[in-house]
C-alpha cells in the first residue's frame, strides 16, 4: 500500500510561534486532506488539497504532487491549535474516500 | 443535525465476549467508513462500505465483521473479542465522489481485558 511519513512527530511551540508540518507520501494521490484531532478526540477536516495551495485563516497548505509531499503552516500560533494533525491520501488507483493516514504530528502550543 | 452519531461512547469487555459498535448519519451520505486508531499508529481503516449494499475490507479487517443495514447506518462487529483489539475506533462517512470532507463520529472508547 501507500506509504505516507509525517515529520516532526512532536513540536513544541510558544504562542504566536509559527510551524510547519510536513507529509510525504510513496505513490500519486487523487485525495489529500489534512485533519486536526483536537485534545478531546474529535477529527474536523482542515483542507483538501490533492495539489496547490490554500489559505483558511492562520492556516495555509501546500501540495506539490510531482514531487510527492504536502505541506500544513500554523502562523501566530494559539494554545487552540494544540493536538495532533493527520496527513490522509487515497492512492489514484483507490476508491475515493479510502484513506491511508500518517502517524500524525503532536503539537503543544503554551501560552 | 447530528452528523454521525456513534453508540457507545466507552465500553470494556472481557476477551472473548461479543459486541456491536452502532454508527449512524444522517446527511444522506453514500459511503460509510470504520476506522480504528492507536497510539503512535495514525488511523487504520477497519471495513468501508462505499455505497448501500456494498461492504469492502480495508487495511487490518482481521476478527471484525460490518453491515451496512440501510443508507443510514453501518455497524462493526467483534465475534470474540481480544485484547489486541484494545483501541479507539471511529466512524467516518461522505456523500461520495468529489466531496471533499470527512464527517468523523465523536469515537468508542473499547477496552478488552
Amino acid at each position: 500500500g501507500i506509504q505516507v511519513e509525517q515529520s516532526p512527530p512532536d513540536l513544541i511551540l510558544q504562542e504566536g510561534a509559527n510551524s510547519t508540518l510536513r507529509c510525504n507520501f510513496s505513490d500519486s494521490v487523487n485525495n489529500l486532506q489534512w485533519f486536526h484531532q483536537n485534545p478531546w478526540g474529535q477529527l474536523i477536516n482542515l483542507f483538501y488539497i490533492p495539489s496547490g495551495t490554500k489559505q483558511n485563516g492562520r492556516l495555509s497548505a501546500t501540495t506539490v504532487a510531482t514531487e510527492r509531499y504536502s505541506l500544513l503552516y500554523i502562523s501566530s500560533s494559539q494554545t487552540t491549535d494544540s493536538g495532533v494533525y493527520f496527513c490522509a491520501v487515497v492512492k489514484t488507483t483507490d476508491s475515493w474516500g479510502k484513506f491511508q493516514f500518517g502517524a500524525g504530528t503532536q503539537v503543544v502550543v503554551t501560552p | 443535525n447530528a452528523g454521525v452519531t456513534q453508540t457507545p461512547k466507552f465500553q470494556v469487555l472481557k476477551t472473548g465476549q461479543s459486541m456491536t459498535l452502532q454508527c449512524a448519519q444522517d446527511m444522506n451520505h453514500n459511503s460509510m467508513y470504520w476506522y480504528r486508531q492507536d497510539p503512535g499508529m495514525g488511523l487504520r481503516l477497519i471495513y468501508y462500505s462505499a455505497s448501500e449494499g456494498t461492504t469492502d475490507k480495508g487495511e487490518v479487517p482481521n476478527g471484525y465483521n460490518v453491515s451496512r443495514l440501510n443508507k443510514r447506518e453501518f455497524s462493526l462487529r467483534l465475534e470474540s473479542a481480544a485484547p489486541s483489539q484494545t483501541s479507539v475506533y471511529f466512524c467516518a462517512s461522505i456523500r461520495g465522489r468529489r466531496d471533499y470532507g470527512y464527517t468523523f463520529g465523536s469515537g468508542t472508547r473499547l477496552t478488552v481485558v
